[in-house]
């Protein structure tokens, strides 16, 4: 499975700032994910980042609150923009390969907004 | 709209015991499921997945279950262990096409 890493690994940021996430992944894959954990709740889906063009949102959010960037097939920004205490939570890339059906998760970031 | 989700968001078992964690999906065309362990602090780990032509796969010390006819996935964990104390979440999805995940059980192994 691909080695995925995440950058800052937690943060503790003032409302109405902004915090980019960066998902550096080891090996070309073709699909990324952005995934957010609220506490104590299971996964939900922001958007799979697209290389090349703009990232594919999941109902509910849109890209001016979520930008995502994907420059290459091995690196992926999510940034987390005009912060308030909603958006504390834990954030996390995923990757898929090529036909594959694994899907991987890197450590995920651990936001919190005050 | 589809939605996976668990019988039982909390297990409790002795050190030892099989530890069985139940999940119910409601998409019939998924066509692949996964099981994912969660330990406090970290991202989910890929366990084992099984696809929707199968009924039962192994692995070392988990066996997936998956029953069509009632749309239910389960994971059993032999000779539980400590370390084996985590959240486990099923996902489900179809070919190409994104993973939606139940809402987890939190197993805890007592030694």
């Amino acid at each position: 499975s691909a080695v995925i890493s995440q950058k800052p690994s937690r943060d503790i940021c003032q409302r109405g700032t902004s915090l980019t996430i960066q998902c550096q992944v080891d090996s070309q894959v073709t699909m990324m994910f952005w995934y957010r954990q609220q506490p104590g709740q299971s996964l939900t889906l922001i958007a799979t980042a697209n290389q090349g063009s703009e990232a594919t949102y999941e109902s509910g959010f849109v890209i001016d609150k979520f930008p995502i960037s994907r420059p290459n097939l091995t690196f992926s920004t999510l940034t987390v923009s005009n912060m308030s205490p909603e958006d504390s939570s834990i954030y996390l890339c995923s990757v898929r390969q090529g036909l594959a059906y694994e899907q991987y998760f890197g450590p995920g970031t651990r936001l919190t907004v005050t | 709209g589809e939605s996976v989700g668990l019988h039982l968001p909390t297990l409790s078992v002795q050190e030892g015991d099989n530890s069985i964690i139940n999940c119910a999906y409601s998409n019939s065309a998924s066509d692949y499921f996964i099981w994912y362990k969660q330990e406090s602090g970290k991202g989910p780990q890929f366990i084992i997945d099984i696809r929707s032509n199968m009924d039962k796969r192994q692995g070392q010390r988990v066996t997936v279950l998956l029953n069509k006819t009632v749309k239910h996935l389960s994971l059993q964990i032999a000779a539980t262990q400590p370390g084996d104390s985590a959240v486990y979440f099923c996902a489900e999805g179809t070919s190409g096409s994104r993973l939606t995940f139940g809402e987890g059980t939190q197993l805890t192994v007592n030694p």
